[in-house]
């Protein structure tokens, strides 16, 4: 089974922090994704690469930045948190480049204070 | 802008009925259609992947039909089970990506 993992579950940080939000898959994939979701609004994209060193703006990037250094593993970081970045934060992994299916960890609940 | 609309209201339905999802989208054609379930403090579970020429898929008791002139996809639980108690996201893709719709809560009681 595919298996996506992220840093931690639940993280509180203040206003200005610079926050480091981890995911590692063991499938070997070449995609992965960085989303928020919040209520009402869905999930959101913020950031995905296709390969090592690579990666594309999603809808939502502002705020954040992304770091792929190895293939399994892909960072979010969050220069200087803000309260309007309080959200679940969601790591995805998929096979092929395109729109196939994407495996998700289990999302890391960010409070920012 | 490319929207996707899903009944933000929850549908309940009682254990052994059909429970039918709808997912609509404007202004793309998408390729593919997928749908993922998602439980309460989870990520999303991919569940079907339906593409434009396929009309209708099937697998197990779930079965997801993709009308490309409609612009909707319907998504069908059949003999449904508290079990299946969770919200179904759809996602047409676009090129390189997924759009998600926001989901329906689905209750199934007893």
């Amino acid at each position: 089974d595919v298996k996506v993992t992220q840093s931690s579950r639940y993280l509180v940080k203040r206003t200005g922090e610079k926050v480091f939000l981890e995911c590692v898959q063991d499938m070997d994939h070449e995609n992965m994704f960085w989303y928020r979701q919040d209520p009402g609004l869905g999930l959101r994209l913020i950031y995905f690469s296709y390969d090592v060193k690579m990666k594309e703006k999603g809808d939502i990037p502002e705020g954040y930045s992304v770091s792929r250094e190895k293939k399994e593993r892909f960072s979010l970081i969050l220069e200087s948190a803000s309260t309007n970045q309080t959200s679940m934060y969601l790591c995805a992994s998929g096979p092929y480049r395109g729109a196939y299916e994407q495996y998700f960890g289990p999302g890391t609940r960010l409070t920012v204070t | 802008s490319q929207k996707i609309e899903q009944n933000s209201e929850a549908l309940n339905i009682q254990e052994g009925k059909t429970a039918t999802l709808t997912c609509n989208y404007t202004n793309y054609s998408p390729a593919y259609l997928q749908w993922y379930r998602q439980d309460p403090g989870r990520g999303p579970v991919f569940l079907l992947l339906i593409r434009e020429n396929e009309k209708e898929k099937r697998k197990e008791r779930l079965k997801v039909t993709f009308d490309t002139t409609l612009k909707q996809s319907l998504f069908h639980i059949t003999a449904s089970q508290p079990a299946d108690s969770a919200t179904y996201l759809c996602a047409p893709d676009t090129t390189d990506k997924l759009i998600f719709g926001t989901g329906t809560r689905l209750q199934v009681f007893p």
